[in-house]
């Protein structure tokens, strides 16, 4: 059981580059996020979505694109990126039907913009 | 809006000793759930417990439990006999019922001196 997948781990982007971060998980959630970490910031919600074709945006969502075509993946796409994105990048799911629920989160990516 | 705050950036103990560290909330509903989480060099993010508001025993996982105080608004992770291993950044988070985002506190990096 893989959990949460994300790919890749790190990335280096030019400003002004596009690109996607994957996110996949194989315990059929309804729930997926994306959160970014910065430095004294915490993890703030980019976007979220509760279910196939369903999405809506979280507190920091500018700059981002979300999609959830199927229950296992959820990308994240920077249309174009800049220097305010560098971060390290979390994906999360958990199970709808249950309160309370733990959120699993894959390993994160760093993506640094320069 | 809801909002959680962890007043302490760093704190270090020595091994085997005792450590507590603070989380505050802020909310005015009254079902919700708590939670720790750890994140380890390796960034991956692990959940460490959960409370849930309406339970007004504290919970417990082996070395670590938490003093909640609901009145208080008040969630704080004191972990027992510390390890090595319990070196990592950790996060007090907390979601309302009925909904899926996780609010996260700036989190406490802890270290554990041999």
């Amino acid at each position: 059981n893989a959990g949460v997948t994300q790919t890749p781990k790190f990335q280096v982007l030019k400003t002004g580059q596009s690109m996607t971060l994957q996110c996949a998980q194989d315990m059929n959630h309804e729930y997926m996020s994306w959160y970014r970490q910065d430095p004294g910031m915490g993890l703030r919600l980019i976007h979220y979505s509760v279910g196939a074709g369903i999405t809506d945006q979280g507190e920091v969502p500018n700059g981002y694109n979300v999609s959830r075509s199927t229950t296992e993946d959820f990308p994240l796409r920077l249309l174009s990126a800049a220097p305010s994105q560098t971060s390290v990048y979390f994906c999360a799911s958990s199970y709808r039907a249950t309160e309370g629920v733990e959120a699993f989160f894959g390993q994160g990516t760093r993506l640094t913009v320069v | 809006a809801q909002t959680v705050t962890q007043s302490q950036p760093e704190m270090s103990v020595q091994e085997a000793e005792t450590v507590t560290l603070s989380c505050t909330y802020d909310t005015s509903e009254s079902n919700y759930y708590l939670f720790w989480y750890k994140q380890p060099p390796s960034r991956q993010m692990i959940l460490v417990i959960r409370q849930e508001a309406y339970k007004q025993q504290n919970a417990t996982e082996n070395r670590f439990s938490v003093n909640f105080q609901k009145a208080a608004k008040s969630f704080s992770l004191k972990i027992s006999d510390s390890q090595l291993g319990d070196t990592a950044m950790y996060f007090c988070a907390f979601t309302l019922s009925g909904t899926y985002k996780y609010i996260f506190g700036t989190g406490t990096r802890l270290k554990v001196l041999a």
